[in-house]
């Protein structure tokens, strides 16, 4: 069964740092571009960073780049977002996809909320 | 960014009865590849989106075979043949033929 699993969100205070992750399975994640999309509850999807299934290359939004760190560790099929100096703006759900453009197989999703 | 446009709004659908979205990009979604990268998305209540549609018109393993995508260049339109229960929620073309990938704002698809 095809399965992205996240875990690590959760209430952090302005400032803070968060690191997620997603575990993999039913994939060939090696082999897979991976991406993360979060949404604040009630509005659309909103395209975060990528990464290449061997970890060179790497794409980020605007509004997180420098902050936001994307990478995988393909021996344990887990992908990562390491969020560092979060904003109020970066409370959301955080999804685990695969593809870098295509994205079809999407995590049930994480929640972040970012607030003093 | 390429901004992606959604119309209509809402929709309110009798089953049974077809169903059409309409979805347009600020740049073309034309690759030098060939490939035009326009996705369709359907997200139900407390569910991720799923994907419907990849590159313009291929459907996703799964998606049932009522719905269908077309178009080209900056216009593009999501049909439903004929509309079931299932099919409710919010639909999103998202854009991927340049970073950022953008989304749609969305269509909310109400089964009457």
């Amino acid at each position: 069964e095809v399965q992205l699993v996240e875990s690590g969100g959760g209430l952090v205070q302005p400032g803070g740092s968060l690191r997620l992750s997603c575990a993999a399975s039913g994939i060939t994640f090696s082999s897979s571009w991976m991406s993360w999309v979060r949404q604040v509850p009630g509005k659309g999807p909103v395209w975060v960073s990528r990464i290449s299934p061997d970890g060179s290359r790497t794409n980020y939004a605007d509004s997180v780049k420098g902050r936001f760190t994307i990478s995988r560790d393909n021996a344990k099929n887990t992908l990562y977002l390491q969020m560092n100096s979060l904003r109020a703006e970066d409370t959301a759900v955080y999804y685990c996809i695969r593809g870098g453009w295509s994205l079809d197989i999407w995590g049930q999703g994480t929640m972040v909320t970012v607030s003093s | 960014d390429i901004v992606m446009t959604q119309t209509p709004l809402s929709l309110s659908v009798t089953p049974g009865q077809p169903a059409s979205i309409s979805c347009k990009s600020s740049e073309s979604l034309l690759h030098s590849d060939g490939k035009t990268y326009l996705n369709w998305y359907l997200q139900k209540p407390g569910q991720p989106p799923q994907l419907l549609i990849y590159e313009l018109s291929n459907r996703f393993s799964g998606a049932p075979d009522r719905f269908s995508g077309s178009g080209s260049g900056t216009d593009f339109t999501l049909k439903v043949s004929r509309v079931e229960a299932e099919d409710a929620g919010i639909y999103y073309c998202m854009q991927s033929v340049q970073v950022p990938l953008t989304f749609g704002g969305g269509t909310k698809v109400e089964i009457k």
